[in-house]
């Protein structure tokens, strides 16, 4: 079946515009969840989706993000006045449960460069 | 503040060579899980070790947990070129079993033909 998806996978922006990813993960996975992987480095945890619950937004950087998804489905991270230190690829991961038992697939990411 | 340090950052090997990957923390976690990483794409996982002490075997590579549940390691016996690519180590954070991962900041391997 259908992996995850996310659109676009490459998006330059200049700095201080707004910039909207998405992400479309497995069908019937409840949970969602959004990283950031700066160059060379490890994932970073941003925000988490479990079905209608309110979302974990613990990891968000700044009150420049922001994530929403609908009901079970697609799901878009938004980042206003994009800053260069925003810079990094965006990854969304998806999993039938919440709860690190269940293993957490990956979509290829979306690659941000802010000029 | 949960950390994963990982050892070494880069490693490049002739291929047939052996090679392990550290992963390190000053924290308990309840598991942790290795996943590698290709250029354009996302992590994938590997395996998930639970058990202090517990080791796993898939095909050439060996993953242990330490007793203490602290730290992990990742070795692959005769690598070959496929086996090129980023290797991270990631644990749970946060209260209540979530998913939330914190992830090492990852170990590049290069195998030469």
């Amino acid at each position: 079946g259908a992996g995850v998806s996310q659109s676009p996978s490459n998006k330059v922006t200049e700095k201080g515009k707004d910039v909207e990813l998405r992400c479309d993960p497995i069908s019937g996975h409840t949970a969602l969840y959004w990283y950031r992987q700066r160059l060379g480095q490890g994932l970073e945890f941003l925000i988490y989706f479990q079905g209608n619950s309110a979302p974990d937004k613990s990891g968000l950087p700044s009150d420049r993000f922001s994530a929403e998804r609908t009901g079970e489905s697609v799901s878009t991270l938004t980042i206003q006045r994009t800053q260069q230190e925003d810079s990094a690829v965006y990854l969304c991961a998806s999993s039938l449960a919440s709860g690190s038992q269940y293993e957490q697939y990956f979509g290829p990411g979306t690659r941000l460069t802010v000029t | 503040t949960q950390l994963l340090e990982q050892s070494p950052q880069f490693l490049s090997i002739q291929e047939g060579e052996n090679l392990t990957v550290y992963c390190n923390s000053s924290s308990v976690f309840s598991s942790l899980q290795w996943y590698r990483q290709e250029p354009g794409e996302g992590p994938v996982l590997l395996v998930t070790v639970v058990t202090g002490g517990e080791v796993k075997k898939l095909k050439r590579l060996t993953f242990q947990f330490g007793d203490a549940r602290k730290d992990s390691s990742l070795h692959i016996t005769a690598a070959q070129p496929g086996d090129t690519g980023l290797y991270l180590c990631a644990g749970p954070i946060g209260s209540g079993n979530t998913g939330k991962l914190i992830f090492g900041q990852g170990t590049t391997l290069q195998v030469k033909p």
